[in-house]
């Protein structure tokens, strides 16, 4: 079964700052990678995926992140944060072909004006 | 489109109530996914269906729990009693096949006195 690791659940970045929110997955098959955020008393909706190809993924509202299959790791960066990125962050995985999506525990950005 | 579509937004109950919660997913998608979230448990799949059939409800917590999709466009997860510890936020999602984005409602919210 796959897991994921969201080893901060908490970080501050002052407006303008980058930022990278990190993520690392268990799993003994191929995977599949998510972003998603969750604005304050709303449902979650997916920043980017990764599935297969290039490494290096981009998504919405500025945000990347970076696929390494050698650290097992998926982490989210953006290079300049704005006050409207304050949200909670999760990363999620499944098994390639599987529906099922094990997220992790979240990370909540706060952006410091 | 509507997007994911649950009812109630928010509920209070006393404990020993039945509580229903409804879903409608997003037209043609064939997944339904029921989440929970809470502090201390984070995110957790309760069960999920494909094409109407559940695949997994290895995440539904107890007996007291129930969840149907007698067709495509309608799913209702059950709580019968209502304890507590329910108390807590109950996402609809719904996705068309593996590795596609799951499409979260906005929630409802549960809160068992």
């Amino acid at each position: 079964a796959q897991s994921v690791t969201q080893l901060d659940s908490q970080v501050p970045v002052f407006e303008e700052a980058p930022v990278e929110l990190r993520c690392n997955y268990s799993s003994s098959v191929s995977v599949y990678l998510f972003w998603y955020v969750q604005y304050p008393n709303q449902g979650l909706q997916l920043l980017l995926k990764y599935l297969s190809g290039s490494t290096l993924v981009k998504g919405i509202n500025g945000f990347e992140a970076e696929f390494n299959k050698s650290q097992t790791s998926f982490h989210l960066r953006k290079p300049s944060v704005h006050i409207s990125d304050t949200a909670e962050y999760f990363c999620a995985v499944s098994e390639a072909g599987n529906e099922k999506l094990t997220f992790g525990t979240g990370t909540r950005l706060t952006i410091i004006p | 489109d509507a997007g994911v579509i649950q009812s109630p937004r928010h509920e209070v109950t006393e404990m020993g109530q039945e509580v229903t919660l409804r879903c409608k997913p997003i037209s043609g998608h064939n997944s339904l996914f029921w989440y929970r979230q809470t502090m201390m448990r984070g995110l957790e799949l309760l069960i999920y269906f494909n094409n109407n059939v559940p695949i997994d409800d290895s995440g539904m917590p107890e007996d007291r729990f129930s969840a149907k999709m007698p067709n495509a466009s309608f799913s209702t997860l059950k709580i019968q009693p209502s304890e507590p510890r329910d108390s807590a936020v109950y996402f609809c999602a719904s996705s068309f096949s593996a590795g596609n984005t799951i499409y979260f409602g906005e929630g409802s919210w549960l809160t068992v006195v």
